[in-house]
């Protein structure tokens, strides 16, 4: 069965510091990954996916992320943060083939930015 | 742009009775998704829907039923409220591989 795995519940990083976000997923065959953001009372946002071709991926808000098959990590950075992505982020896999577009999430790392 | 709405932000409901969240997308989607999230827990998926009149159960779907008459809508139901219920919850379409498209969700408080 598939699942994904965020490591860490909560990070505290400083302002202009790096960020790097850790998931790991369990999964036979090639998966989508994706990252998604959610600020306090909103519904989600992607920030950024994965489906083939270059393990880099770039997203928005500076963010970018690297699928490593052999670590099975999608693993999502920032170079300098900023206190307005003080957020909650989840992980997500969805299978190559349709299962009706179901995703599996992780349990989600929540970030707080120190100024 | 796609856009998924959610019929309330914030629900205040008496145990007993019954609930209905709506939620509505324009991009033709097939597949819809109801979610809910606790702290510590994440999103667990309730029910999701492939097509009209179609609906899988998830994860948790105890206490809940769905409805999907039209393609762009899908209902999700709590047949009578309980106090465990109160949530966010979280509705979601999906378009090109996989890509779920999110509401803002609805914060409900079951008394």
């Amino acid at each position: 069965a598939q699942s994904v795995t965020q490591p860490d519940i909560h990070i505290t990083v400083s302002e202009g510091a790096s960020l790097e976000l850790r998931c790991n997923y369990s999964y036979g065959a090639t998966p989508y990954l994706f990252w998604y953001v959610q600020s306090p009372g909103q519904g989600l946002q992607l920030l950024l996916k994965y489906f083939s071709g270059d393990t880099l991926v770039q997203g928005i808000k500076g963010f970018e992320a690297e699928f490593k098959r052999s670590q099975s990590s999608f693993n999502l950075r920032k170079p300098s943060v900023h206190w307005s992505d003080a957020a909650e982020y989840f992980c997500a896999v969805g299978t190559t083939y349709n299962q009706g577009g179901k995703l599996i999430f992780g349990q989600g790392t929540e970030l707080s930015v120190k100024p | 742009d796609v856009k998924v709405t959610q019929s309330s932000r914030y629900l205040v409901k008496r145990t007993g009775e019954k609930v209905f969240l709506e939620c509505v997308q324009d991009m033709d989607h097939e597949n819809m998704f109801w979610y809910r999230q606790d702290p510590g827990l994440g999103l667990r998926l309730i029910y999701f829907s492939y097509d009209v009149k179609m609906k899988e159960k998830g994860d948790i779907p105890e206490g809940y039923s769905v409805s999907r008459e039209k393609k762009e809508r899908f209902s999700l139901i709590l047949e009578s409220a309980s106090t465990n219920q109160t949530s966010m919850y979280l509705c979601a379409s999906t378009g090109r591989r996989e890509t779920q498209y999110f509401g803002p969700g609805t914060r409900l408080l079951v008394l």
